[in-house]
């Protein structure tokens, strides 16, 4: 069975912190993605990783790929309370050309 | 530059009445096209998926249904709303190509509820 592994599923840390979000696949893939979702609101692409060792980095925020290792991570450096949200990682799995979801992250960023 | 819209934006309708939810794509041909439901505090599970006119793929077996008329149109219907279809719909595009794995873009989703 094809699985997407995100963890934590819940994170509560304070301003000026730093933290990694990591996402775990069980299937080979060599592109992966990252989506953000506010509160009520529609899913917004970050990252698109497209190879082993890609690393993207917009802001506060840094995604890398492992392929090997079949881990993402999203990295966050000296959170602010903007950077609150949902992250979704979406795995493009090679055996059935469909992304596959992670179950998603719930960051809080306490001021 | 490619927009996605989907309408309306919130619905309350009582159980066993039909629905009908519309997403239309702008700027892009013959987009994949995906209808998504998000139960409050969840994740996103994958409902229907569309290659082209008139191909529907259904992903979960349940009372909700899918057409796609037109090239950039996608609809997602009921012919009687269960408690269980509230949630956020959301309908997605990606670019053709091999398989369905190309980055997909997410419209501003319709809030069913459904009493």
């Amino acid at each position: 069975e094809l699985k997407v592994e995100q963890n934590p599923l819940f994170l509560s840390m304070q301003e000026g912190k730093n933290y990694t979000i990591y996402c775990n696949y069980s299937t080979t893939s060599d592109r992966l993605y990252w989506y953000r979702q506010d509160p009520g609101k529609s899913l917004e692409s970050l990252f698109v990783l497209l190879s082993n060792g890609a690393v993207k980095q917009e802001g506060r925020l840094m995604a890398s790929l492992d392929t090997k290792a079949r881990l993402s991570t999203l990295h966050i450096t000296a959170a602010v309370h903007d950077l609150s949200a949902t992250y979704f990682c979406a795995v493009a799995s090679d055996s059935n050309y469909q992304l596959i979801w992670g179950a998603g992250t719930k960051l809080i960023i306490k001021p | 530059s490619q927009t996605i819209h989907q309408w309306p934006a919130t619905l309350v309708q009582p159980v066993g009445s039909p629905l009908s939810l519309e997403c239309t794509v702008e700027g892009t041909s013959n987009p994949n096209l995906y209808w998504y439901r998000q139960a409050a505090g969840r994740g996103l599970q994958l409902l229907f998926y569309s290659v082209g006119i008139g191909q529907i793929s259904s992903e979960v077996p349940q009372n909700l249904s899918a057409s796609r008329p037109q090239d950039r149109q996608f609809i997602l219907s009921s012919k009687k709303l269960l408690l269980s279809d509230s949630g956020f719909y959301l309908c997605a595009w990606s670019r053709p190509g091999a398989g369905l794995y190309n980055e997909q873009f997410f419209g501003p989703g319709t809030r069913l509820t459904v009493l």
